[in-house]
């Protein structure tokens, strides 16, 4: 079936870039999303990356996609406090009717 | 602005007495749908929803109902809640599905069960 996986934590210093990666089983899917959760929020879509393409930029944040190796990751450059937080990849199921998420990775980045 | 409403926010509530947890959406989506994130699991989908009247089930439905008579609301029933659908639910509404439109999250609920 289909199934995401990503680190569980990632410290980082404040300034420095934070790379957190995924990867999927699923070599059909065609959208792939990463959301970020701030303690006590609900969820909030930061970027998605069509399967077509390698990579999306937005401002600070890097979408990277080798859909060879099923694997996607999000850079996030001169990291700040504020962007600590649970960042989750996802994918959108076979079907479409479903987003697939990972378990989350824990960013925490320090002054 | 934009939002996804559920209610409430917080509900401790004893086995097998039954709960709704409500959910709106204001931006006129077809789709809504319902997650639970517990820890180590992340995020499973329990139902969705395509249009008015038009509800399917997702990863994990079961304990679960839901009902859509209205394109706004999307309310979650646990008829007879028990210990282990303590966890926190996420609602959220997009314009379709299969596409890659914005989903929107509402703030959660957190549900424990005694």
């Amino acid at each position: 079936g289909e199934d995401v996986e990503q680190s569980l934590f990632l410290s980082v210093r404040e300034g420095d870039s934070s790379v957190i990666n995924c990867t999927y089983t699923d070599s059909s899917s065609t959208y792939l999303y990463w959301y970020k959760q701030e303690p006590g929020a609900g969820l909030q879509l930061l970027t998605y990356i069509f399967s077509n393409m390698d990579m999306k930029q937005d401002q600070r944040l890097t979408v990277l996609l080798n859909k060879k190796d099923k694997h996607l990751s999000l850079r996030i450059a001169d990291t700040q406090t504020g962007d600590s937080a649970i960042y989750f990849c996802a994918e959108l199921n076979q079907a479409g009717t479903a987003l697939i998420f990972g378990k989350g990775t824990t960013l925490s980045v320090s002054s | 602005e934009a939002q996804v409403t559920q209610n409430p926010r917080y509900l401790i509530t004893v086995t097998g007495k039954k709960l709704t947890v409500t959910c709106s959406q204001n931006m006129n989506h077809e789709y809504m749908s319902w997650y639970r994130q517990d820890p180590g699991l992340g995020l499973r989908q329990i139902y969705y929803s395509m249009n008015v009247e038009v509800t399917d089930k997702g990863d994990v439905p079961e304990g679960y109902k839901v009902s859509r008579k209205e394109k706004r609301n999307f309310p979650l029933i646990l008829e007879s809640p028990s210990p282990n659908q303590t966890s926190l639910y996420f609602c959220a509404s997009s314009l379709s599905s299969g596409q890659a439109t914005e989903a929107f999250f509402g703030q959660g609920t957190r549900l424990t069960v005694v």
